[in-house]
């Protein structure tokens, strides 16, 4: 079947500029996550879904940084003003339940540059 | 707080030769410890799993991985080792609480040479 997929692949922007990065997690998987990736370091918590909503979002480094999920199938991730500092690989997981010991299925992710 | 600790930055072995990569845990409660392989340009992968049970935890391309209590470790090996092995490895715990989510080690670069 399908894994979890993510556009765009690679997303080239300027800094102050707003972008939008697309999940599509594996078909019945009712938990979805977000997570960072820097260069060099391993990926790092940004927010946490169960269905439709944000269950636990205590990983997002600040206000510039929302996502939704309005079905409960496709996810967005929502970055205002961006900074240079934004600049790594996003990453986002599924799996069939949250809160719960389910390995996650994570998608190729998105590298996102901010110049 | 939960955390992983992965001491080594690269492991070196040739191939045919056994591996480990180590990992060493700090949590509040009972572990569940996780390995994940991460090729260039693409997602991680999921090894295996540490929840309850054997110590001796079986995955995925031959990999195994001994968890031991009372060292706070899981350390990823396999008994032969394939030039194709060669990847970035990351250990996770769960985070304590209800939703899941994973805290990654720093990750360990394995380098396995013909």
């Amino acid at each position: 079947g399908a894994g979890v997929s993510q556009t765009p692949s690679n997303k080239v922007t300027e800094k102050g500029k707003y972008v939008e990065l697309r999940c599509d997690p594996i078909s019945g998987h009712t938990a979805l996550y977000w997570y960072r990736q820097s260069l060099g370091q391993g990926p790092e918590f940004l927010i946490y879904f169960q269905g439709t909503g944000a269950a636990d979002d205590s990983g997002l480094p600040n206000d510039r940084f929302f996502a939704v999920r309005p079905e409960g199938s496709v996810s967005t991730l929502k970055i205002q003003r961006t900074e240079r500092g934004d600049s790594a690989v996003y990453l986002c997981a599924s799996s069939f339940t949250g809160g719960s010991y389910n390995e996650q299925f994570f998608g190729p992710g998105t590298r996102l540059t901010v110049l | 707080a939960q955390s992983v600790a992965q001491p080594e930055d690269q492991v070196n072995v040739a191939e045919g030769n056994p591996l480990t990569v180590k990992c060493t845990y700090s949590v509040s409660g009972n572990p569940y410890l996780f390995w994940y392989v991460q090729y260039p340009n693409r997602g991680l992968q999921f090894l295996l799993k540490y929840i309850t049970g054997d110590n001796l935890v079986k995955g995925s391309y031959g990999f195994e991985a001994e968890f031991n209590k009372s060292q706070t470790s899981f350390h990823l090996k396999k008994p032969s080792a394939l030039v194709s092995d060669s990847a970035l490895y990351f250990c996770a715990v769960r985070d304590a609480g209800n939703t899941g989510k994973l805290i990654f080690g720093q990750g360990t670069t394995l380098q396995v040479k013909p």
